[in-house]
C-alpha cells in the first residue's frame, strides 16, 4: 500500500516557467488537498477537492491551478513560477473532511524558484 | 478566519522527562483536532485525532486533550526518548473542508 505519492521530490525552476506537481493516492480517498510549508508559518492550504470533478480554493490559491479528473490523482500546476513560490509542497488525503478520519500526507516536493 | 498557535516553538529536554506541548485555536467550531509528527525532510504523520465531542485520546506514551470551549489542546508525552525528537504540529478540521495548522513545536530529546 503506497499511500500518498508525490513527484518530483526536488525541483528548481526559473522565474516564469510552469510545471506540474503530481500527487496520487491509492486509498480511495475522496478528499485531497495541497499545502505549502514555509519556515515559521506552518502549513497553508492552497487548493482542495472533495471528489472527482470538484475543487475549491484554500487560503493561498493565487498562482496555482488544480483539477481532479480521477479519484486517485490531484495535480498542482504552477502557471508562471515566482520566487515567492519557493517552498515545500505537501499533498494530503483522507476519506473526507468532517468525517473524523485522519489526514495522510505525501513526503513533499521541495521547490526552488530562481 | 481560524488561527492556530503552538507554544513553545522549540523545546529541549533530557531523556525520560514528561512534557506538554500546547495548541490553541481561535474558533471553537471545529469537527476535530489532530496532532502530527514531522521528521526532517519528511511528510507529516497523524498521531492522534480528537473528535469535537471527545475530551482526550491516548496512544501509547502520548495523550492528547481537547477543551473546545476554551480553544485549547495539549499533547502530553510521557517518559520522552531521543526517538521522539521531531516537530509536532496540531491542526483543526473546520467547516467547509478546511484544515488549519499551527507552526509546530520542534522537540529535541537529549540522551
Amino acid at each position: 500500500n503506497a499511500g500518498v505519492t508525490q513527484t518530483p521530490k526536488f525541483q528548481v525552476l526559473k522565474t516564469g516557467q510552469s510545471m506540474t506537481l503530481q500527487c496520487a493516492q491509492d486509498m480511495n480517498h475522496e478528499y485531497m488537498s495541497w499545502y505549502r510549508q514555509d519556515p515559521g508559518m506552518g502549513l497553508r492550504l492552497i487548493h482542495y477537492s472533495v471528489g472527482a470533478g470538484i475543487t475549491d480554493q484554500g487560503e493561498v490559491p493565487n498562482g496555482y491551478n488544480v483539477s481532479r479528473s480521477t479519484t486517485e490523482d490531484f495535480p498542482l500546476r504552477l502557471l508562471s513560477a515566482a520566487p515567492s513560490q519557493t517552498s515545500v509542497y505537501f499533498c494530503a488525503s483522507s476519506y473526507g473532511a468532517a468525517t473524523n478520519e485522519k489526514l495522510f500526507f505525501g513526503s513533499g516536493t521541495q521547490l526552488s524558484v530562481l | 478566519k481560524q488561527e492556530v498557535t503552538q507554544i513553545p516553538a522549540a523545546l529541549s529536554v533530557p531523556e525520560g522527562e514528561n512534557l506538554v506541548l500546547n495548541c490553541s485555536f481561535t474558533d471553537s467550531a471545529i469537527y476535530n483536532l489532530q496532532w502530527f509528527r514531522q521528521d526532517p525532510g519528511k511528510g507529516l504523520t497523524s498521531l492522534l485525532l480528537i473528535q469535537s465531542s471527545q475530551r482526550e485520546q491516548t496512544s501509547g506514551r502520548l495523550n492528547a486533550s481537547l477543551d473546545k470551549s476554551s480553544g485549547r489542546s495539549t499533547l502530553y508525552i510521557a517518559a520522552s526518548q531521543p526517538g521522539d525528537s521531531a516537530t509536532y504540529l496540531c491542526a483543526v478540521d473546520t467547516h467547509f473542508n478546511k484544515f488549519y495548522f499551527g507552526s509546530g513545536t520542534k522537540l529535541n530529546v537529549k540522551p
